[in-house]
């Protein structure tokens, strides 16, 4: 089973430039999540997806950050325009509805260093 | 505002010792909870779960204890092997399908 599929893997930008992160959930995964992890913390949590509604996106600095998920399949997650502290790992993670252990499957990640 | 957190950012054991790894939460009414390694420059990757109306549960070489009178986790590795040096985060579940990760604790294991 193919996994959670994130590009680019690295992206190295100005401030004020804009960047977009493309994540592939696992097939059949109607959740998937967003979330943002700076060197030495945990992940947290910017969006969440239900299909292509969202669920929770009160973590989600809206000013600067927005995020799509159109089909209800894939989604893409922008940043305009990108501040110095936006420099972290992008996650993306899908998981199952409705059963299961409501574990999250994670991409290994979108690196953003802004300069 | 809720939290988890973690008592120890860096844990350094002996290969073939055993490994443990706590977690404190803040939110009482949390009923689900996760633990998760995560290896340098990879996404998180589940290890073990336990559902509040537990207090153990086991795994292969891996057993979380859950104390909900104190609200704490932890996190034991049996046999700790250098393929266990990552940093582990335990996850509490604060709404539907919602996680709420912790710090983290880095394990290093010595040869």
């Amino acid at each position: 089973e193919a996994g959670v599929a994130q590009s680019p893997r690295y992206k190295i930008i100005e401030k004020r430039q804009s960047v977009a992160f493309w994540c592939n959930p696992i097939s059949g995964h109607a959740t998937l999540y967003w979330y943002q992890q700076i060197l030495g913390q945990g992940p947290k949590l910017l969006i969440q997806f239900q299909n292509n509604g969202v669920v929770d996106d009160s973590q989600l600095p809206k000013d600067r950050f927005s995020a799509e998920r159109l089909k209800g399949v894939d989604s893409t997650l922008k940043i305009q325009p990108a501040k110095l502290e936006d420099s972290a790992v992008y996650l993306c993670a899908s998981s199952l509805v409705g059963g299961g252990t409501g574990e999250l499957f994670f991409g290994e990640g979108s690196r953003l260093t802004v300069l | 505002g809720e939290s988890v957190g973690l008592h120890l950012p860096t844990l350094s054991v002996q290969e073939g010792d055993n490994s443990i790894i706590n977690c404190a939460y803040s939110n009482s009414a949390s009923d689900y909870f996760i633990w998760y390694k995560q290896e340098s420059g990879k996404g998180p990757q589940f290890i073990i779960d336990i559902r509040s109306n537990m207090d153990k549960r086991q795994g292969q070489r891996v057993t979380v204890l859950l104390n909900k009178t104190v609200k704490h986790l932890s996190l034991q590795i049996a046999a700790t092997q250098p393929g266990d040096s990552a940093v582990y985060f335990c996850a509490e579940k604060a709404g539907t399908y919602k996680y709420i990760f912790g710090t983290g604790t880095r394990l290093k294991v010595l040869a």
